[in-house]
């Protein structure tokens, strides 16, 4: 069966950087794009953009350009978020979440991992 | 501030019937593109509960249904259980921001 699964929570200071993995089975994993999800505490849920696993190449939502890195290994089948200079404000739960659809306009998201929560405080 | 708008909160009694709507603009839903819902019991991860405007996974039960007319979306639940609870979401892609967007999500209580 399909499965994600990320890495444990993380405490971290500002400015310090965090990388979150998410690992697949149960499908081929080079056959899915894979999106990224922010959820800040009681708050609704953000896509930070996306990684064809494929090719490897990313696509970041307006907000999330700059500090934040998708990357992939696919010998291990498992996709990365790597955020750096971090900030009290990015303290929240992030999600990876298998794209299903053809193109990205009529996409959406079928299997999600079970979130990594990161916590930014000094 | 959510592209998509949902109203905050909706409630509903056992065995009731209940919509939660989702309404965008003409470059997101009244472009004509797909809207998706899923729904987030507490300290859990989103599960797709409704894709391309009313199609349902397997598994969802059928008291989850979904439509889409204009600008906006809706997503009713009919016989209210108390599993139900839980926050609903609508997504859709919008062309003005070249991306998948989230509404702000809804919290339906099972009275």
């Amino acid at each position: 069966q399909v499965q994600l699964v990320q890495s444990g929570s993380e405490l971290k200071k500002p400015g310090a950087s965090v990388k979150v993995s998410c690992k697949a089975s149960g499908y081929t994993f080079t056959g899915y794009t894979m999106y990224w999800v922010r959820q800040a505490p009681g708050q609704g849920l953000e896509c930070m953009g996306w990684i064809n696993t494929n090719t490897g190449n990313p696509t970041y939502a307006q907000d999330f350009t700059g500090r934040f890195v998708f990357s992939l290994d696919t010998s291990v089948n498992t996709a990365y978020l790597q955020i750096s200079s971090l900030k009290a404000e990015d303290t929240a739960v992030y999600y990876c979440a298998r794209r299903r659809g053809t193109t990205k306009t009529e996409a959406y998201s079928d299997y999600w991992g079970q979130g990594t929560l990161v916590t930014v405080s000094s | 501030q959510s592209v998509l708008t949902q109203p905050p909160s909706v409630s509903g009694a056992p065995g009731q019937r209940v919509t939660i709507s989702c309404t965008g603009s003409s470059s997101n839903i009244g472009a004509g593109y797909d809207v998706h819902w899923y729904q987030q019991l507490p300290g859990t991860a989103p599960q797709l509960l409704i894709c391309r405007n009313n199609n349902r996974p397997s598994g969802v039960p059928d008291r989850f249904s979904g439509s889409k007319s204009g600008t906006s979306a809706s997503l009713a639940i009919t016989g209210l259980q108390a599993e139900d609870e839980a926050d609903y979401y609508c997504q859709s892609y919008d062309s003005s921001l070249s991306g998948s967007v989230f509404g702000g999500g809804t919290k339906l209580t099972v009275l």
